[in-house]
């Protein structure tokens, strides 16, 4: 069964440092989607790409943040100067068309100490 | 602000009854909702999904109905299993299901008895 997978499972980074998580999400699928959930609270949505550009991004994607397709298969979330508050899980996913689910990759455990 | 609320953060049910996961929303833009099952160290997974022109949606053992005057749904599993253990997310989309992004409740987590 085709899956979305991230790398790695988990980073550590210090402070400051710029961090990219890696996806690759499921082959013929059009729309990916960057989650994250800070430990103990929900799952908060933090953009969407489509046809090679950010189609929607909520507050929390500031200048910081940055993503990128660039190649066939993986899609990449860019943190360029982590902070404490980005620990979380972050998680990739993919959907096909309207009107369909997303599929969410395991996650990636980011801590920045 | 929460647009998407699950009072109960968590319940449990014996094996073979029913479990019933409540979901509230408030905004009456949304006009597609999921609900997703998570495990520790686990990405959410897809459960079933509704449409805001429907009312109740039917895979196997999970039902969801939706009542959109009251803005609520809810998940009936039934009959639950022990494997059915885990935090279900209610999510709702603006868009359709899958060009925008996906709301998503702080979960319930459902703990199923033998």
């Amino acid at each position: 069964e085709p899956e979305v997978t991230q790398t790695p499972s988990h980073q550590v980074t210090q402070m400051g440092q710029e961090v990219i998580l890696r996806c690759v999400p499921i082959s013929n699928h059009l729309y990916f989607y960057w989650y994250r959930q800070i430990l103990g609270q929900k799952v908060e949505f933090l953009v969407s790409f489509y046809n090679n550009e950010i189609s929607e991004k909520s507050e929390i994607f500031d200048d910081q943040f940055s993503v990128e397709r660039p190649d066939g298969s993986n899609f990449t979330l860019k943190i360029r100067s982590t902070k404490l508050e980005d620990s979380a899980m972050y998680f990739c996913a993919s959907s096909g068309d309207t009107n369909t689910e997303a599929f969410f990759g395991q996650g990636t455990r980011l801590t920045v100490v | 602000d929460q647009q998407v609320k699950q009072n109960s953060p968590s319940l449990s049910v014996q094996e073979g009854r029913i479990s019933i996961l409540n979901c509230d929303y408030t905004n009456s833009m949304f006009d597609y909702f999921l609900w997703y099952k998570k495990y520790p160290a686990e990405g959410p997974t897809f459960l079933i999904s509704i449409s805001s022109i429907k009312d109740k949606n039917e895979d196997g053992r999970f039902t969801v109905f939706l009542n959109k005057s009251a803005k609520h749904l809810s998940l009936h599993i039934v009959p639950s299993q022990p494997g059915d253990s885990a935090v279900y997310f209610c999510a709702a989309s603006r868009y359709g299901g899958s060009q925008g992004n996906l709301i998503f409740g702080k979960g319930t987590k459902l703990s199923v008895k033998p």
